[in-house]
């Protein structure tokens, strides 16, 4: 069966450095998110990305974060200089189209100190 | 913006009994309801969604209702198993963008065999 995968399972990092998260969406998605769930909190909304644009995004999306998709399959989530309160679980999902459910991949726990 | 509330935050039952899980939502261009199953270290996973036009749908143990009027939506699992314990957040989102939604606190459904 088809799944979203990311890469790292885990990343730490030192505060004010960048991190990049990646994820490869099922193949014939066409609208790419991320997500994010601080621990034992909802998960909350980042960003969406179709037609290789940012479609929506929300008020936690600010300037230190940035999204891309490099090469056709890869979708990534810079995060510019993080801050302590970057850590969290970061899960990318992927949709065939505006209309379908979205599919989760298992995330990635970034821990910044 | 939309604003899902979601109930109980635990619910505890024995095997074999019901569970029911409610959630309202405040944005009444809302109209795809989507219920997800997060276990421990994993990211969500669907395991049932209704839209606007439909009131309520099944599958097998799991069923969702919705009422559209008082903007609220429930999911019932009858015959409990262990196995079915676990996080389920109800979300919201509207059919523009399915894949963006907005998710419920969360409820933590244990099953005591």
């Amino acid at each position: 069966e088809p799944e979203v995968t990311q890469t790292p399972s885990h990343q730490v990092t030192q505060m004010g450095q960048e991190v990049i998260l990646r994820c490869v969406p099922i193949s014939n998605h066409l609208y790419f998110y991320w997500y994010r769930q601080i621990l034992g909190q909802k998960v909350e909304f980042l960003v969406s990305f179709y037609n290789n644009e940012i479609s929506e995004k929300s008020e936690i999306f600010d300037d230190q974060f940035s999204v891309e998709r490099p090469d056709g399959s890869n979708f990534t989530l810079k995060i510019r200089s993080t801050k302590l309160e970057d850590s969290a679980m970061y899960f990318c999902a992927s949709s065939e189209s505006g209309l379908t459910e979205a599919f989760f991949g298992q995330g990635t726990r970034l821990t910044v100190v | 913006g939309e604003n899902v509330e979601q109930h109980p935050s635990t619910l505890s039952v024995q095997e074999g009994d019901s569970a029911v899980i409610k959630c309202t939502y405040s944005d009444s261009a809302s109209n795809y309801f989507p219920w997800y199953k997060q276990e421990l270290g994993k990211g969500p996973q669907l395991i049932i969604d209704i839209r606007s036009n439909v009131g309520e749908k099944k599958d097998q143990r799991i069923a969702v209702t919705l009422n559209k009027t008082a903007k609220h939506f429930s999911l019932h699992i009858t015959e409990t198993q262990p196995e079915d314990s676990a996080v389920y957040f109800c979300a919201a989102s509207d059919n523009t963008n399915a894949g963006k939604s907005t998710f419920g606190d969360g409820t933590t459904l244990t099953v005591k065999p």
